[in-house]
């Protein structure tokens, strides 16, 4: 099946740093989404994006549909401590009938340097 | 304004047994997906509802089925346990049947033993 490659797995954050993730899909996607799952909960809807090129911010979040429709990056500015969790992005092939649901990618774990 | 709400939100089960897990969607979606999350992985799509009728499925055995009521809350139904069911069960509603915008609920725990 379908499958997005999401980079880094694992990331170490410092408060005050910037933070940067990607997710990369072998097939063309229609939208992209960001979500943020924290522990025992379901996933939070960050940002979504629904045309190659653009890019939408939702305060220090910023997140770009790319070009070639088979990527999509996030980005955190200024990181703070509740910015710790697992983010996922996701993408649709198409709208409704056989395309309509969301293709998640594995996640990158965010943590706080020691 | 009420999100997705699940229940029960933990529950533990005998391989071999049956299990239904329930969901209301947020206010004023019509449509609910659900999905079934491993440890350490994303969520992986089994089967979407709307109008009362399932739309679309994932990769998943028949032993996995559900219901949509006019109400447009759902259940997730699955036969004859395996402990590799054992998962985090997540229900998510969107307006539509093709929109992307999908909102979780807290999820089901289930543990089978």
């Amino acid at each position: 099946g379908q499958q997005l490659n999401q980079s880094p797995q694992s990331m170490f954050i410092q408060e005050g740093e910037d933070v940067s993730m990607n997710c990369t899909s072998s097939s063309i996607f229609n939208t992209w989404l960001w979500y943020k799952q924290d522990p025992g909960e379901g996933p939070v809807l960050l940002i979504a994006l629904y045309k190659a090129g653009e890019l939408t911010s939702n305060g220090r979040l910023t997140a770009q549909f790319g070009i070639t429709r088979k990527d999509s990056f996030l980005n955190i500015s200024a990181s703070i401590p509740s910015d710790v969790g697992i983010y996922f992005c996701a993408g649709q092939l198409g709208y409704g009938g056989s395309q309509g649901n969301l293709i998640f990618g594995k996640g990158t774990k965010l943590s706080v340097k020691p | 304004d009420a999100g997705v709400t699940q229940s029960p939100t933990h529950l533990i089960k005998t391989r071999g047994q049956q299990v239904t897990l329930r969901c209301s969607p947020k206010s004023g979606h019509d449509t609910v997906s659900w999905y079934q999350q491993a440890l350490g992985q994303g969520p992986q799509f089994i089967f979407q509802y709307y109008e009362e009728e399932e739309r679309q499925r994932g990769n998943f055995p028949d032993r996995f089925s559900g219901h949509q009521f006019p109400n447009y809350s759902s259940e997730l139904n699955v036969n004859a346990l395996l402990l590799g069911d054992s998962a985090l069960y997540l229900c998510a509603s969107s307006l539509g049947q093709g929109s992307a915008e999908a909102f979780f609920g807290q999820g089901t725990r289930l543990t089978v033993v």
